[in-house]
């Protein structure tokens, strides 16, 4: 079992540039979460999957933000005219969803982002 | 609306001191999910324990225990007889339950950094 990855690592980007964040859960997991987090502060979520199906968004997520999980499997979360407020960490979870079957959320490495 | 505070910032200890890490979360649901989880130097967090809000049991894992008290909202994690590992931030979270009985999304706190020192 290789874990939640995520790719970039790190990503540095000038003001008013677009950038694309991949996420993979492990495998079997029918759940994919997106947080963001930043210095001194606790994870914020920014929206979730079932399979490809986008289930909830947050206000935290602007128009700026799209997410998507085409096949159900990896997912990528573009923003778009990148702010220096950008800048944080974007976490990725993942976990399996049942009705009779719930487990945690294992998280990714994170990228971080830096809007210069 | 669901929050969780973690009002101890940062707490420095000594190697071998036992340390009481502080949550207190509000929700409206009757059924919730209470969880801990670790963030050591490397960034990735670690999942300590879950808890839903009809299990108050303490609960007891080698030189970690978790207090549950729904009197005061309250959700708090000890380590006992700390060591230089246990350096780390460490965040308290709330979930609501989920349509399919299981939960969502994770509310955390600011989190707590613990400085343990040999």
């Amino acid at each position: 079992d290789t874990g939640v990855s995520q790719d970039p690592r790190h990503k540095i980007t000038k003001r008013g540039q677009n950038v694309t964040f991949r996420c993979d859960p492990i495998s079997e997991h029918n759940r994919l979460y997106w947080y963001r987090q930043t210095l001194g502060q606790g994870p914020e979520f920014l929206t979730y999957f079932q399979n490809e199906a986008q289930l909830e968004k947050s206000r935290l997520l602007s128009d700026r933000f799209s997410a998507e999980r085409p096949k159900g499997s990896f997912s990528t979360l573009e923003i778009q005219r990148t702010e220096q407020g950008d800048s944080a960490m974007y976490l990725c979870a993942s976990s399996l969803e049942g009705t009779s079957v719930n487990y945690e959320q294992y998280f990714g490495p994170g990228t971080r982002l830096t809007v210069t | 609306a669901q929050k969780v505070t973690q009002a101890q910032t940062e707490i420095s200890v000594v190697e071998k001191e036992d340390v009481t890490l502080d949550c207190v979360y509000e929700t409206r649901d009757t059924t919730y999910y209470l969880f801990w989880y670790k963030q050591p130097p490397s960034g990735e967090l670690v999942f300590l324990i879950r808890r839903n809000s009809f299990d108050e049991q303490n609960e007891i894992s080698g030189r970690y225990s978790w207090n549950f008290q729904k009197s005061t909202s309250s959700f708090n994690f000890t380590i006992t007889a700390s060591q230089v590992v246990d350096s780390a931030v460490y965040f308290c979270a709330l979930s609501e339950e989920g349509f399919s009985g299981g939960y969502n999304k994770l509310i955390f706190g600011a989190g707590t950094r613990l400085a343990v020192h040999p």
